[in-house]
């Protein structure tokens, strides 16, 4: 079974400063896709970057990129240049056919 | 973009009563869809896998005859709570992804939160 372990409960971040959520998930596919996913207040849950495993070029999305690893099974959120609108329960995700796994979350706080 | 339309927002009922959700597609054919229950600060646990014209897969746990899907069509897929208990209150939650996308990115609705009094 697929797991996905998102190994900090909660992190707090400085306005404008670089943040990095972590994430690990192990696996036996070879063809899966990862997500990170931010869910506010409002717990609408908000695509934020997607990585398909077979691209070894590392997605990034403006302010949001990842630095995935593919052997080590890591897949790690960088949030630059960090807003207050930034705070959220973020989860990271795994996707392979129809199995879709979520990590525990990480609460992001951004102090201003 | 895709969009997915989640109703009720919000419902209260009584123990005993029946409740039923609905995840609609707005824009797209979704031949699968997942609905997931979140407890407070926790992560998302995914219930079952709606499939369009067949039975839900159910994940261990999730007694499927209190928690009755359908998906009879390739843009709506509805979850009946079945004799709600207060123990049923939650946050329920559905995802689709679009047919003939392999692996697309899930679009989600925006939630319901059932209180069950």
């Amino acid at each position: 079974a697929q797991t996905v372990t998102q190994s900090q409960p909660e992190m707090s971040v400085q306005e404008a400063e670089t943040v990095t959520l972590s994430c690990t998930y192990d696996t036996s596919e070879s063809d899966y896709y990862l997500f990170w996913y931010k869910q506010p207040p409002s717990r609408q849950m908000i695509l934020v970057i997607r990585q398909e495993a077979y691209k070894q070029q590392n997605a990034t999305e403006n302010r949001f990129s990842v630095n995935f690893q593919k052997a080590a099974k890591s897949f790690s959120l960088k949030i630059s240049d960090s807003q207050l609108g930034d705070a959220a329960m973020y989860f990271c995700a795994y996707l392979a056919g129809n199995m879709l796994t979520f990590g525990g979350g990480t609460r992001l706080m951004v102090k201003p | 973009g895709a969009v997915v339309s989640q109703h009720p927002s919000r419902v209260i009922c009584k123990s005993g009563t029946s409740v039923k959700i609905e995840c609609r597609s707005l824009d797209f054919q979704a031949t699968t869809m997942f609905w997931y229950r979140q407890f407070p600060k926790q992560s998302l646990m995914l219930m079952a896998t709606s499939n369009e014209g067949s039975k839900a897969t159910y994940e261990q746990g999730v007694e499927k005859d209190k928690f009755l899907i359908n998906h009879a069509s390739l843009t709506l897929s509805t979850l009946t709570v079945t004799s709600a208990h207060p123990e049923d209150s939650s946050f329920y939650i559905c995802s689709a992804i679009r047919t003939g996308w392999a692996n697309s990115p899930l679009h989600f609705g925006n939630g319901t939160r059932l209180t069950v009094t």
